[in-house]
């Protein structure tokens, strides 16, 4: 049992180049998330996801794209990387909200990824 | 909007002392987690709090949750170098049936030997 794994752990890019990040859970988790951290500014949700299929934004998602296209997995796409996306980016995994006495999230270990 | 503060932001302490970090949150909700983080690391759940009064321990650390308030405190007892690491909360909110989490910024407590 993996918990949530995430792939590249680093990345270097130049500006405006792309990449994908890869977010994948053995929990049969529903929902899935996509946090930025930043020096002093704690976790900034990028985009989330309620189930296979769905997306959602979250308080930062200008510059980010993301897909949910099977259950266990959930990619962040950068399509044209920039210095200001320069950050530790954490992805995480809950079970559904409703009906549950809690949702603890569990969170992957974090891709460091510096844009020049 | 949901606004989750913590204070203070960074405690220096040292060893064998007594401290409590604050987290305040702006709309109700009566589901509160905390986090730890080491340094380079990622976030390791530590209490989960679920209605209001409500109390965990976990050795030197106990977290506690006033609804009415919107506060929740940890509280540090006889700090080791062990407990050195940055500490969140997490707010639960509930929009349209879709449930999300807003982070504080954190506190990064250093023990000191």
């Amino acid at each position: 049992n993996a918990g949530v794994t995430q792939t590249p752990k680093f990345r270097v890019l130049k500006t405006g180049q792309s990449m994908t990040l890869l977010c994948a859970q053995d929990m049969n988790h529903e929902y899935m998330y996509w946090y930025r951290q930043d020096p002093g500014m704690g976790l900034r949700l990028i985009h989330y996801s309620v189930g296979e299929g769905t997306t959602a934004k979250g308080e930062v998602p200008d510059g980010y794209n993301v897909s949910r296209l099977k259950k266990q997995n959930f990619l962040l796409g950068l399509e044209s990387a920039a210095p200001s996306q320069t950050s530790v980016y954490f992805c995480a995994s809950s079970y559904s909200g409703s009906g549950r006495a809690y949702n603890e999230q569990f969170f992957g270990p974090g891709t460091r990824l510096t844009v020049l | 909007e949901l606004k989750v503060e913590q204070n203070p932001l960074f405690l220096s302490m040292q060893e064998g002392k007594n401290y409590t970090i604050y987290c305040n949150y702006s709309t109700t909700s009566d589901r509160l987690y905390w986090y730890r983080q080491d340094p380079g690391k990622s976030l390791e759940s530590l209490f989960v709090l679920l209605s209001n009064g409500a109390v965990k321990q976990e050795g030197r650390l106990m977290a506690s949750l006033d609804t009415k308030a919107r506060l929740s405190t940890l509280h540090i007892t006889a700090a080791v170098h062990d407990l050195s690491a940055t500490y969140f909360c997490a707010v639960e909110a509930s929009t349209s049936g879709t449930y999300k989490y807003i982070f504080g910024t954190g506190t990064r407590l250093k023990v000191l030997a």
